[in-house]
């Protein structure tokens, strides 16, 4: 059983707030980590799939690095705005299994 | 291009009743991936198609759990004789470069079932 976790649970900042977290993931057998935003009565939306190691990703305030040697990565959003605000899916993938999601970390960001 | 959908949205039945969600993906795409989210966890994976083959099945899909996928387009997931265990959000999603590193899995919105 893949152990993908993510920290922290949930998160409340106020707007213009920087902000990260974390994706833990095995080491092994690592073939890509995936980023995914969930806002409320919406679809998952990609944000990044990042495959080499040292990977950085970036689009407008968001931003990804990747470390696959210690099995992590993180997501850091710049200036927080309150459309911020969604669930912040992880999921691994290695060789050629499928997707295993992390629990997710639920962002607030209040104006 | 409309995305993945998926119907119905939501659906409330009764214990025993049987239950049947469809998901349209992205035209052309040709893997097809059925997810289920229970509260406080991430999506786990249930199935996948690539064209009208189903090529892999989690654990986690009983015996009453049944998907199609005929004619290699729209997909099915049905639930025979639901359980209160079953309540969970049921997500579809499609993707056109299966194997690739670079593979990319677009979710539909997801089907929000509720078993009383």
């Amino acid at each position: 059983i893949l152990n993908v976790e993510q920290s922290p649970q949930s998160l409340h900042v106020q707007e213009g707030d920087s902000t990260n977290f974390t994706c833990s993931f095995p080491s092994s057998n690592f073939y890509a980590l995936h980023w995914y935003r969930w806002e409320t009565a919406k679809s998952p939306e990609a944000l990044f799939v990042m495959t080499l190691n040292g990977d950085e990703k970036k689009k407008g305030r968001i931003s990804a690095t990747l470390n696959t040697k210690e099995g992590y990565s993180y997501l850091y959003i710049k200036g927080s705005q309150p459309e911020d605000s969604a669930t912040y899916l992880c999921a691994f993938k290695g060789g050629y299994s499928t997707l295993t999601f992390g629990k997710g970390t639920m962002l607030l960001v209040s104006p | 291009d409309t995305g993945v959908s998926q119907d119905p949205r939501h659906k409330i039945t009764k214990r025993g009743q049987n239950v049947t969600f469809r998901c349209d993906p992205i035209s052309e795409h040709n893997r097809l991936y059925w997810y289920r989210q229970t509260l406080g966890q991430g999506p786990e994976f249930l199935t996948y198609f690539q064209n009208e083959a189903q090529l892999e099945k989690s654990r986690l899909l009983s015996d009453r759990f049944s998907a199609e996928r005929p004619k290699g387009s729209f997909s099915t997931l049905e639930i025979q004789r639901t359980e209160q265990g079953d309540s969970a959000m049921y997500l579809c999603a499609s993707s056109s470069n299966p194997g690739s590193y670079q593979e990319t899995q677009y979710f539909g919105p997801g089907t929000r079932l509720l078993v009383l």
